[in-house]
């Protein structure tokens, strides 16, 4: 089945500790995405990657870092220097610029204590 | 800038009841709209989309949604709503491009028997 998957769907860590996601999409898609959201304040973009090797920052890319060496893997790095990191952070991507929509992973709930 | 306001934060409705779920946008150049939905601890499913075209536009589960260019509206309504309808609602803007969708704040439809 094609798709996108997001690991682990869970995740607890301390405070002061990095964290990585994983996302990872089989759809040949150009574009990929992360975005964060909050109870109440819809979903803010963090990252995103129009192509290998290339990200942009998004609205709220503090604290967070993303790298894109395989056309189908986009990993978000949750760094300790992001001051609220507790949220649940959703993967998307989109087939490029000729495409208006974005095709959205399950999700990755963060907890840090 | 694009912005887009749900105006509802909270719609209570009984089963088989009609249903409208409000989105207003602002933007200065065309747009593309959105709305999706999202199930508990879940990503994000497209409901439907407008690109260009009729301003009616239909979707999944018996979703459409009005395109209404002079008061910059992009309601979402059902003529009968089901239990399995309850579930947070978004709508989203994109100018186009590499596609940044700008999304609400969400609205959270509750369906009571």
């Amino acid at each position: 089945d094609g798709g996108i998957t997001q690991s682990p769907k869970y995740l607890f860590r301390k405070e002061g500790q990095n964290v990585t996601l994983s996302c990872e999409q089989n759809l040949n898609h150009d574009a990929m995405y992360w975005y964060r959201q909050d109870p109440g304040q819809g979903l803010r973009l963090i990252y995103y990657s129009q192509i290998v090797n290339d990200f942009q920052k998004g609205d709220i890319a503090e604290g967070y870092s993303v790298s894109r060496e395989k056309k189908e893997s986009f990993p978000l790095t949750v760094t300790s220097a992001q001051k609220n990191p507790t949220a649940f952070y959703l993967c998307a991507s989109s087939a490029g610029q000729a495409s208006h929509e974005q095709y959205f992973g399950p999700g990755t709930r963060l907890t840090v204590t | 800038a694009q912005s887009v306001t749900q105006l509802d934060s909270q719609v209570p409705v009984f089963e088989e009841a009609p249903v409208e779920l409000r989105c207003n946008y602002s933007s200065s150049v065309s747009v593309y709209l959105f709305w999706y939905v999202q199930y508990p601890n879940q990503g994000l499913q497209l409901l439907l989309k407008y690109l260009s075209g009729s301003t009616l536009v239909k979707g999944i589960n018996g979703f459409e949604a009005e395109f209404n260019k002079s008061q910059t509206s992009f309601h979402l309504r059902k003529p009968s709503v089901h239990i399995s309808d309850t579930a947070e609602y978004f709508c989203a803007v994109s100018s186009g491009g590499y596609n940044k969708l700008i999304f609400g704040a969400g609205t959270r439809l509750a369906v009571h028997p």
